[in-house]
């Protein structure tokens, strides 16, 4: 198993480009995350989804979209990136919103000039 | 809403100590869970120790061990023996049950740069 995968690991943006976050897992989990980390900052979630056809706003939705493709992919879409969404994302899984773990993949660094 | 508050932005320990790391939480919740994430330089990030709240004991996995209060919703983490592989983020993290308008979602603090000197 591969678990939790994401691309690309890096990446760089002008201000206004847009861009599409990938985020696969292949455990068979439900539900699937997206968080945001930003320096002296924990983990901040930005949109989720319960289950296959569901999404819903976290903390901090502004400029973001997502899309569940299916049970195994959950994108996350930046359509005008602006210099305050410079930070590393993390994509995340659970096998169902009340387990107990949860899986993160290695992230993605963005930079928007 | 909940939160999650870590005091201490960074600690530093030798190596073969222990080290106590805090962690402290505001909900309204009586059934909830903790965390504690371990975040490396490889940015991967490693479930450490969970712990339920309705368990009176507190959780231990080798090295690592939670000190829970749940009157005072303290949540700390002890590593002993530390080495110098545990130099890392450390995120505490919270999660209430998934059940009405909770949808279960983890909430961190702002974490603790953990140095382990040899």
């Amino acid at each position: 198993n591969a678990g939790v995968t994401q691309t690309p690991k890096f990446q760089v943006l002008k201000t206004g480009q847009s861009m599409t976050l990938q985020c696969a897992q292949d455990m068979n989990h439900n539900s699937m995350y997206w968080y945001r980390q930003d320096p002296g900052m924990g983990l901040r979630l930005i949109y989720y989804s319960a289950s296959e056809g569901t999404t819903d706003k976290g903390e901090v939705p502004n400029g973001y979209n997502v899309s569940r493709l299916n049970k195994r992919e959950f994108s996350l879409r930046l359509e005008s990136a602006a210099p305050s969404q410079t930070s590393v994302y993390f994509c995340a899984s659970r096998v169902n919103p009340n387990s107990y773990e949860q899986y993160f993949g290695p992230g993605t660094r963005l930079t928007v000039t | 809403a909940q939160t999650v508050t870590q005091s201490q932005p960074e600690m530093s320990v030798q190596e073969a100590e222990t080290v106590t790391l805090s962690c402290t939480y505001d909900t309204s919740e009586s059934d909830y869970y903790l965390f504690w994430y371990k975040q490396p330089p490889s940015r991967q990030m490693i479930l450490v120790i969970r712990q339920e709240a309705y368990k009176q004991q507190n959780a231990t996995e080798n090295r690592f061990s939670v000190n829970f209060q749940k009157a005072a919703k303290s949540f700390s983490l002890k590593i002993s023996d530390s080495q110098l592989g545990d130099a890392a983020m450390y995120f505490c993290a919270y999660r209430a049950p998934y059940y009405g308008g909770s949808q279960g979602n983890l909430i961190f603090g702002k974490g603790t740069k953990l140095s382990v000197k040899p």
